[in-house]
């Protein structure tokens, strides 16, 4: 069946920075764009960007340009978010999914909790 | 401060039917089909709804969704005690060139 499988739980230093795996299996891995959405606890989803594992070519929210990276392994189908200068408010569950270019997301990893403590 | 807007809560009793709002402006919801997303307890979000009110294989007929100008809204008829969840709405904005979300709605059922 198609999913997608996230790493594990992570805690950082501030300041450091992490990458997130996302493995997808039981698809084309380059039919479909990887989308990255985190959620604060007990917040709302918000949308970092996406990946287009065909050509590897990214779209990314303003608010995260210049900090993060989106990349892709097409031998392992696995796509990566990496996230630097992490700060406290970067202590959130971060969710790839699968979709197309907008906002339809029709599969949704599990999520990876990072935690940015000191 | 979410780009979308939605009420933080909604409720109803079991059988009622309530409806959830999502509204935007003509750079998302005015010119973008609209996604929802029921995300429940501690799980991740969920496809519900696209292209305003196409459901996915396996979402009830329960649920459906509609749009007007630069809103949007998700109603659910016969609620029952599994619709306790939240619920977010999502379109794609011209402006930004992104995705933007609603903050999503709690909905409980009484």
């Amino acid at each position: 069946q198609v999913q997608l499988v996230q790493s594990g739980a992570e805690v950082k230093k501030p300041g450091a920075s992490v990458k997130v795996s996302c493995e997808a299996s039981g698809y084309r891995f380059t039919d479909y764009y990887i989308h990255w959405v985190r959620q604060a606890p007990g917040q709302g989803l918000e949308w970092m960007g996406f990946i287009n594992p065909s050509r590897g070519s990214t779209s990314y929210a303003q608010k995260f340009k210049g900090r993060i990276t989106m990349t892709r392994d097409t031998s392992t189908s696995t796509v990566y978010l990496e996230v630097s200068s992490l700060r406290s408010e970067d202590t959130v569950m971060y969710y790839c999914a699968r979709g197309n270019w907008g906002p339809h997301m029709d599969v949704w990893g599990k999520g990876t909790t990072v935690t940015v403590s000191s | 401060q979410s780009v979308l807007t939605q009420p933080p809560s909604a409720s109803g009793a079991p059988g009622q039917r309530v409806t959830i709002s999502c509204s935007g402006s003509s750079s998302n919801i005015g010119n973008n089909p609209v996604i929802w997303y029921q995300q429940l307890p501690g799980t991740a979000p969920k496809l519900l709804m696209y292209n305003y009110s196409q459901r996915p294989s396996g979402v009830p007929d329960r649920f459906s969704g509609s749009k007007s100008g630069t809103s949007a809204s998700l109603a659910i008829s016969g609620l029952q005690s599994e619709d306790e969840a939240d619920y977010f709405c999502a379109a794609w904005d011209d402006s930004l060139d992104g995705v933007v979300f609603g903050g999503g709605t709690k909905l409980s059922v009484l």
